[in-house]
């Protein structure tokens, strides 16, 4: 069965600081993977899928096969980075599969 | 370009009744997906729509079911309510072919089903 995992609820960091958002996969085919944030009153969107190999608003993503695993990484988080972050497995070729979320919180 | 919209915004039911959810997708966009999203988790998937026909589903029970129209719109009908019910319904749509294709989220309808 097709599974995400985000070991954290929350994480909270100090501006500056590098922050590394959790993602653990279970899938038994070759697994498209992505992360969406969802900002304070705003909707669901895309943040980067692993694919794309692109860093979007400073944010990467590296896919490890051997681990499962799909963490999200920033160097130098941002106050306007605090959001509610999804990981989420696309298979089937039609559903998405999204973790519980990380609600972020980076203080000044 | 218009995104994708979602009537109403709020909405409260009793057990039992039914309910129906409205989605209009993004313009030049030709497939629907229905989410739900209970409080403190993740959107789980419940159903796709393309070309007026369900094109998979999720692990949800057959009241829940749905629509989609010539124009690409589309419908979430829930019947027999339950207070598990109660929920953020999320709409996304996307244009279907060739490979993965960025799904685009409606804000949401909330449910609450008392």
């Amino acid at each position: 069965a097709q599974r995400v995992t985000q070991p954290e609820k929350l994480l909270s960091v100090f501006k500056g600081a590098p922050v590394e958002l959790k993602c653990n996969y279970s899938y038994s085919g070759s697994p498209e993977l992505f992360w969406y944030v969802q900002y304070s009153r705003q909707r669901l969107q895309l943040l980067l899928r692993h694919i794309s190999r692109e860093s979007i608003k400073g944010f990467t993503a590296d896919l490890n096969k051997g681990e499962t695993s799909f963490h999200l990484k920033k160097p130098f988080a941002q106050e306007e980075d605090s959001a509610m972050y999804y990981c989420a497995l696309y298979h089937s070729g039609y559903a998405l599969n999204f973790g519980k979320g990380t609600s972020l919180l980076v203080t000044p | 370009e218009t995104g994708v919209t979602q009537s109403p915004t709020h909405l409260i039911k009793t057990r039992g009744q039914q309910v129906t959810l409205r989605c209009s997708s993004q313009s030049g966009h030709n497939t629907v997906s229905w989410y739900q999203q209970a409080l403190g988790q993740g959107p789980q998937f419940i159903f796709q729509y393309y070309r007026e026909e369900e094109n998979g589903r999720g692990n949800f029970p057959p009241r829940f079911s749905g629509l989609q129209f010539p124009n690409y719109s589309s419908e979430l009908n829930v019947n027999a309510l339950e207070l598990d019910d109660s929920a953020l319904y999320l709409c996304a749509s996307t244009r279907t072919g060739g490979s993965y294709n960025e799904q685009f989220f409606g804000p949401g309808t909330r449910l609450t089903v008392l």
